[in-house]
């Protein structure tokens, strides 16, 4: 299995722009979470979603960002419009509910984004 | 709400040196455990996992012990290689299936 994807592993963008961060998960899992790490804040959850349904959106910091699940093989997060405080290191996990899995989650590389 | 607290790092020490490193936690309900690592530029690798008190929980030559009577779940390994240099999270989640974590603890260790 290839793990969870994430495209791009870096992103430099300016203020204003529009940005798509991508994933891929694990086949077969159920289960995907976003997160940001920083290093003021630490890893913080923004959003996850179960069976493509969102779930728990109260970490998305505002309403410049929205995350989508159009299927069980891919999802984004997206910025709009960004701005220089959005720098940080986007992370996105999976994870199943079968057995013997509990509640491991299986993170991707990472998104890098700068914002200048 | 849920919240765990790690030692504040970095920790640095010496290869085949002993390693603590403190996690408590708050949480409503039961919670399961987990240490999480992160190496330079890479994405976080689930280390070990408790699920319930008194549970041990090892990989790697790493340990954990979920002490529900203290609500700790130290990571400890005996002899530390300059391979385990990287950041080390704990976790836990309950039935909200999303993690929360700590703030991470940094480990160096010097050859």
């Amino acid at each position: 299995d290839a793990g969870v994807i994430q495209s791009p592993r870096h992103e430099v963008t300016e203020m204003g722009q529009e940005v798509t961060l991508r994933c891929k998960p694990i086949s077969g899992h159920d289960y995907l979470f976003w997160y940001r790490q920083t290093m003021m804040r630490g890893l913080e959850l923004l959003i996850y979603f179960n069976n493509n349904v969102p779930i728990d959106d109260s970490g998305m910091p505002e309403d410049r960002f929205s995350a989508k699940m159009p299927n069980a093989s891919f999802s984004t997060l997206k910025i709009q419009p960004s701005e220089p405080r959005d720098s940080a290191v986007y992370f996105c996990a999976s994870s199943t509910t079968g057995t013997g899995r509990n509640n491991e989650q299986f993170f991707g590389p990472g998104t890098r984004l700068t914002v200048l | 709400g849920d919240s765990v607290t790690q030692m504040e790092g970095p920790v640095t020490l010496s290869e085949e040196a002993f390693l603590t490193i403190n996690c408590t936690y708050t949480a409503t309900g039961y919670p399961s455990l987990f240490w999480y690592v992160q190496y330079p530029g890479e994405g976080l690798q689930l280390l070990l996992k408790a699920t319930k008190a008194d549970d041990k929980g090892s990989n790697k030559g790493f340990e954990a012990t979920y002490r529900k009577e203290t609500t700790s779940f130290h990571l400890e390994k005996g002899s530390v290689q300059v391979s385990d240099s990287a950041v080390y999270f704990c976790a836990l989640t309950t039935g909200r299936r999303a993690l929360t974590f700590g703030s991470g603890t940094r480990l160096q260790v010097q050859p």
